[in-house]
């Protein structure tokens, strides 16, 4: 298994530009999520989905859109970037938890940091 | 909204010592909680999860334990390692499928 795979690794941006991180798993998790961790903040949930064509806004959600049309990708958008979203972006999935054999584990990507000039 | 705080941000051992890495949350409400590591410029890698049900796990030298009631959680490690040396955090799952960070007790490890 590949677990979860985010791209790109590494991105820089000029102010106003537009991208988009992808996100995959290949574990049939019901749950993905994506997460900003900045210094000193620790990590922060920008948006979070339990399934496809379901999402709905974490923590700090501005400047960001998703959406979830298949159950094993999860792309976080940036519309318009701004120097404020430099920062390092981690997806994550998990089962939604419940059944006899899942734990609800929590898997997490590789990372991708982002930065906006 | 769930509060998680981890006692102490940074510590620093000398090689060989037991330590223990403390981690406390507001909302006992739980479904689960995770301890993982985080090397620099890494992803998190999950060390031990921990069930609302079970009181503690073990994986090799890291044992975690968990006080639903009293809110509390914590990451103990026998004979550390310089290879221990990562930020190591704690994330209790709410029942609502919500995961709460804290910001990681940053262990060094020396030789």
């Amino acid at each position: 298994n590949a677990g979860v795979t985010q791209t790109p690794k590494f991105q820089v941006l000029k102010t106003g530009q537009s991208m988009t991180l992808q996100c995959a798993q290949d574990m049939n998790h019901e749950y993905m999520s994506w997460y900003r961790q900045d210094p000193g903040m620790g990590l922060r949930l920008i948006h979070y989905s339990v399934g496809a064509g379901i999402t709905d806004q974490g923590e700090v959600p501005n400047g960001y859109n998703v959406s979830r049309s298949t159950t094993e990708d999860f792309p976080l958008r940036l519309l318009s970037a701004a120097p404020s979203q430099t920062s390092v972006y981690f997806c994550a999935s998990s089962p939604l938890g419940g059944g006899i054999w899942d734990t609800g584990e929590l898997f997490f990507g590789e990372g991708s940091r982002l930065t906006v000039l | 909204k769930q509060e998680v705080t981890q006692i102490p941000a940074a510590l620093s051992v000398p090689e060989g010592e037991n330590l223990v890495l403390n981690c406390s949350f507001t909302d006992s409400a739980i479904y689960n909680l995770q301890w993982f590591r985080q090397d620099p410029g890494k992803g998190l890698t999950s060390l031990l999860l921990i069930q609302s049900s079970q009181r503690e796990q073990t994986s090799g030298r890291l044992n975690a334990s968990l006080d639903k009631s009293s809110g509390r959680s914590t990451l103990y490690i026998a004979a550390s390692q310089p290879g221990d040396s990562a930020t190591y955090l704690c994330a209790p799952r709410g029942t609502g499928n919500q995961f709460y960070f804290g910001t990681g007790t940053s262990l060094t490890v020396i030789p």
